[in-house]
């Protein structure tokens, strides 16, 4: 998957905990971005990052925020997990280009709060 | 902000015959049109795009349209294979910040491939 390590895999939490789940690149490309996919929806926006300590919002933000401290590293959080923030989520990068570059996917995080 | 519409949901076709999906999008200075396949439990991969100076763009079996004036493009697979059972993503670009713009997806559509 494009040197994309998305981490953990799967994870099962509670309601009004937080979660961080991690996106870690070695390709070096300056875009990185959160989706989460949920079925009937396709893959929706959440946060996207243009470069270090840049980041900003998608179209479905609310209850998640971003940190990217480092180029290859860019966490989302979950402050406090609701049952509705049950989803896959994709961390995707792209080149200098941004969006007119090639995305790559992650191989996703499987997060079920219960 | 951008809408993208994806037909039909769910695609059964008999192996070696061809396979059409399709796509509408709102935003007309969207200039960007990638296709994605997603098989079960990996991420979606680029199997083909389009920028909206081309209208038709080929690579092997899949082929995609895009008409800018009616907004709508398509993803066409001909001679389809088990292989090619999966679920596929359009997807078309839209501004999301000051002069930023990122993919808005369709909700995609499920692709069996009898044999």
């Amino acid at each position: 998957d494009a040197g994309i390590t998305q981490s953990p895999r799967h994870k099962v939490t509670e309601t009004g905990t937080p979660v961080t789940l991690r996106c870690h690149q070695t390709e070096n490309h300056r875009y990185m971005y959160w989706y989460r996919q949920d079925p009937g929806h396709g893959l929706r926006l959440i946060h996207y990052s243009y470069g270090v300590k840049d980041t900003d919002k998608g179209e479905v933000s609310d209850g998640y925020s971003v940190s990217r401290s480092k180029t290859e590293d860019f966490l989302l959080t979950l402050e406090s997990a609701t049952s509705s923030q049950t989803s896959v989520y994709f961390c995707a990068i792209s080149g200098a280009g941004g969006l007119n570059e090639k995305l790559f996917f992650g191989s996703g995080t499987q997060l079920s709060v219960l | 902000g951008e809408n993208v519409e994806q037909h039909p949901s769910t695609l059964s076709v008999q192996e070696g015959d061809s396979a059409v999906i399709k796509c509408t999008y709102s935003d007309s200075a969207s200039n960007y049109f990638p296709w994605y396949k997603q098989e079960l439990g990996k991420g979606p991969q680029l199997i083909i795009d389009i920028r909206s100076n081309v209208g038709e763009k080929k690579d092997q079996r899949i082929a995609v349209t895009l008409n800018k004036t009616a907004k709508h493009f398509s993803l066409h697979i001909t001679e389809t294979q088990p292989e090619d059972s999966a679920v596929y993503f359009c997807a078309a670009s839209n501004r999301v910040g000051a002069g930023r713009r990122a993919l808005t997806f369709g909700s995609g559509t499920r692709l069996q491939v009898q044999p």
